[in-house]
């Protein structure tokens, strides 16, 4: 597509539920990463793509998240047993290069855990 | 100490005026740096990207990096007040696999 797109743009969920939010890249884009960003703060990494592989998951806070990206292209970042320091908006970006460009970041997900 | 540091502002400047926005990173291996502009309630947007000592001009936007004392800075000459936002400055390198490690952004106002 002409951007990477982000769904849903909001969720509400209850403490205790699971949640899925997806990322379609940027067609031909082979990197994508997950980044969490709280208020007042800059993206914080949780994990990135390099094809199908998870290259890097160093920034996913606990067992309790996890990130596929089955065909190379669109990915869901899967959170089990939410609670509500998990709310903030997830952002997905993606780029051709991974060691010289800039990102394009999807317009995000907000989460709100209640 | 955090690997990319900005002084969270606001930063506020009169309308016509040069606002210079900072940022210093830790890990002298980094090789890549970027400025993200970020709209309240919207995700950020890529603006400047500089990768060697010295000036990088566009339009009124100028990122000026030097390496030796680990700086890079953004530089909104003719300030608007729809610049108004918050600048994220995010650093690559070898030492994180080139995945962008960011600061927490300065809040920019530009008042008419």
């Amino acid at each position: 597509g002409a951007g990477v797109s982000q769904t849903p743009s909001n969720k509400v969920t209850e403490k205790g539920k699971y949640v899925e939010l997806r990322c379609d890249p940027i067609s031909g884009h082979t990197a994508l990463y997950w980044y969490r960003q709280s208020l007042g703060q800059g993206p914080e990494f949780l994990i990135y793509f390099q094809g199908t592989g998870a290259a890097d998951d160093s920034g996913l806070p606990n067992d309790r998240f996890f990130a596929v990206r089955p065909e190379g292209s669109v990915s869901t970042l899967k959170i089990q047993r939410t609670e509500r320091g998990d709310s903030a908006v997830y952002l997905c970006a993606s780029s051709q290069d991974r060691v010289s460009d800039g990102y394009t970041f999807g317009s995000g997900t907000r989460l709100t855990v209640v | 100490q955090k690997e990319v540091e900005q002084n969270s502002g606001p930063l506020s400047v009169p309308e016509g005026a040069i606002a210079s926005l900072n940022c210093t990173y830790s890990d002298r291996g980094s090789q890549s740096f970027f400025w993200y502009r970020q709209y309240s309630g919207k995700s950020p947007e890529l603006i400047m990207s500089i990768y060697s000592n010295g000036d990088k001009e566009d339009g009124r936007f100028t990122a000026q990096l030097n390496k030796a004392s680990q700086y890079v800075s953004l530089l909104i000459r003719d300030s608007q007040p729809s610049d108004s936002a918050t600048y994220l400055c995010a650093v690559k390198g070898y030492l994180r696999s080139y995945i962008p490690t960011f600061g927490r952004g300065t809040s920019l106002i530009v008042h008419p």
